[in-house]
């Protein structure tokens, strides 16, 4: 049982260039979520889906875009990468609102 | 909207002995949960313990137990015993309901625990 996966662990970009951060989940979970991580402020919601074909945004969604076109993947797009987007993402998911299961995260630096 | 405090950015304990960290949040809401998750240099998020706002009896994991005053919103994490690999980020959490069975989770800013030898 491989819990929450994330692709990739680190990635470097350039202003304006655009890639997929991945996630999976082998649990069935219907709510999975995605958080950006940065210093001093906590984790803080980007996206989130309560089930296939059905996403909502949190706190800090410009930028991003979501998709949920299956249980177990829920990929982060960023379409023009900004240097204010570095951060550590995480995704993570949870039955029934219940508790959350992390993945290890993605550090994300964009130049 | 809802807010989680934690007032203190970073603490120190010493090998065995006892440290409380602290968690506040605002909320209207009646029905909620509330978590502490930790956080090692790793960088996974480990879930320590978690409460329901409806029970009034409060959470105990092993060496983790919380204090839960709904009145006074306050949701303080104790670690007994305190081992040099409790040494970690500790994030409190809220997960409120949202609209339609939706919910969404809202995290404070985090406490640093350094146990020292």
């Amino acid at each position: 049982n491989a819990g929450v996966t994330q692709t990739p662990k680190f990635q470097v970009l350039k202003t304006g260039q655009s890639m997929t951060l991945q996630c999976a989940q082998d649990m069935n979970h219907e709510y999975m979520s995605w958080y950006r991580q940065d210093p001093g402020m906590g984790l803080r919601l980007i996206h989130y889906s309560v089930g296939a074909g059905i996403t909502d945004q949190g706190e800090v969604p410009n930028g991003y875009n979501v998709s949920r076109s299956t249980t177990e993947d829920f990929p982060l797009r960023l379409l023009s990468a900004a240097p204010s987007q570095t951060s550590v993402y995480f995704c993570a998911s949870s039955s029934q609102g219940d508790t959350q299961y992390f993945g290890p995260g993605t550090r994300l630096t964009v130049l | 909207a809802q807010t989680v405090t934690q007032s203190q950015p970073e603490m120190s304990v010493q090998e065995a002995e006892t440290v409380t960290l602290s968690c506040t949040y605002d909320t209207s809401e009646s029905d909620y949960y509330l978590f502490w998750y930790k956080q090692p240099p790793s960088r996974q998020m480990i879930l320590v313990i978690r409460q329901e706002a409806y029970k009034q009896q409060n959470a105990t994991e092993n060496r983790f137990s919380v204090n839960f005053q709904k009145a006074a919103k306050s949701f303080s994490l104790k670690i007994s015993d305190s081992q040099l690999g409790d040494a970690a980020m500790y994030f409190c959490a809220y997960r409120s309901p949202g609209p339609s069975g939706t919910y969404k989770y809202i995290f404070g800013t985090g406490t640093r625990l350094k146990v020292l030898a």
